[in-house]
């Protein structure tokens, strides 16, 4: 079936460096979403990617779509403690309608003074 | 606007007692979908709705039902808990419109003994 894999898994860093996530789709995906849930919190849309190749930006935050439409990456500049949480890729189930999401596994972020 | 409420927000089961979610969503929206979030395995689908009276079944269904009886709540149930079914619930909505965000609600930390 359909699977959405992220790496890595876990990533500590120091406050001020940079940090990236991969997300890698099975299939082809018509758009990726990303959200970003805090401790204890719950998942919160950041931004959503339509076109092939697109980059956008979010202040320190870039997320980029591949060009074969099946992997993204969110790379965050000079991490802040306020960054902290884990950051979830997702791309629409193909298949049944609803607007369903296939969500990855997430990679958790610390940031350490 | 409330946007998605959950309640209740904590609860403690023991194997074989029964219970139900309750989701309320102030924003129109006509999808809903209940999730369950474990350690590592990012979130998962367990029961959707596309409109009123409508439900449909996940990735993870087993041992859930659901109900949407009116537009803005979207019900849970658990009818014989197990300790496999401790998790923590999310429920979030959407509009009908083609790859929108989703809304999520806080969260329902359920531990089942």
């Amino acid at each position: 079936g359909q699977q959405v894999m992220q790496i890595p898994q876990y990533q500590h860093v120091q406050e001020g460096e940079d940090f990236t996530t991969y997300c890698n789709s099975s299939t082809t995906l018509s758009n990726i979403q990303w959200y970003k849930q805090r401790p204890g919190g719950h998942p919160v849309f950041l931004i959503q990617l339509v076109k092939s190749g697109e980059v956008k930006k979010q202040k320190r935050l870039t997320f980029q779509f591949g060009e074969a439409k099946k992997n993204s990456s969110l790379h965050i500049t000079a991490t802040q403690t306020t960054d902290v949480g884990t950051y979830f890729c997702a791309g629409p189930v193909l298949t049944g309608g609803g607007n369903k999401l296939t969500f990855g596994t997430g990679t958790q972020l610390k940031v350490e003074l | 606007n409330a946007g998605v409420t959950q309640t209740p927000k904590f609860r403690v089961l023991k194997t074989g007692q029964s219970m139900t979610l309750l989701c309320a969503q102030d924003m129109n929206h006509e999808y809903m979908y209940w999730y369950r979030q474990d350690p590592g395995m990012g979130l998962r689908l367990i029961h959707y709705s596309v409109g009123e009276g409508t439900t449909a079944k996940g990735e993870v269904p087993d041992g859930y039902n659901v109900s949407r009886l009116k537009k803005q709540n979207f019900l849970l149930g658990l009818e014989s808990a197990a300790p496999s079914q401790t998790s923590v619930y999310f429920c979030a909505s959407t509009s009908s419109a083609p790859s929108y965000e989703q809304y999520f609600g806080p969260g329902t930390r359920l531990t089942v003994t």
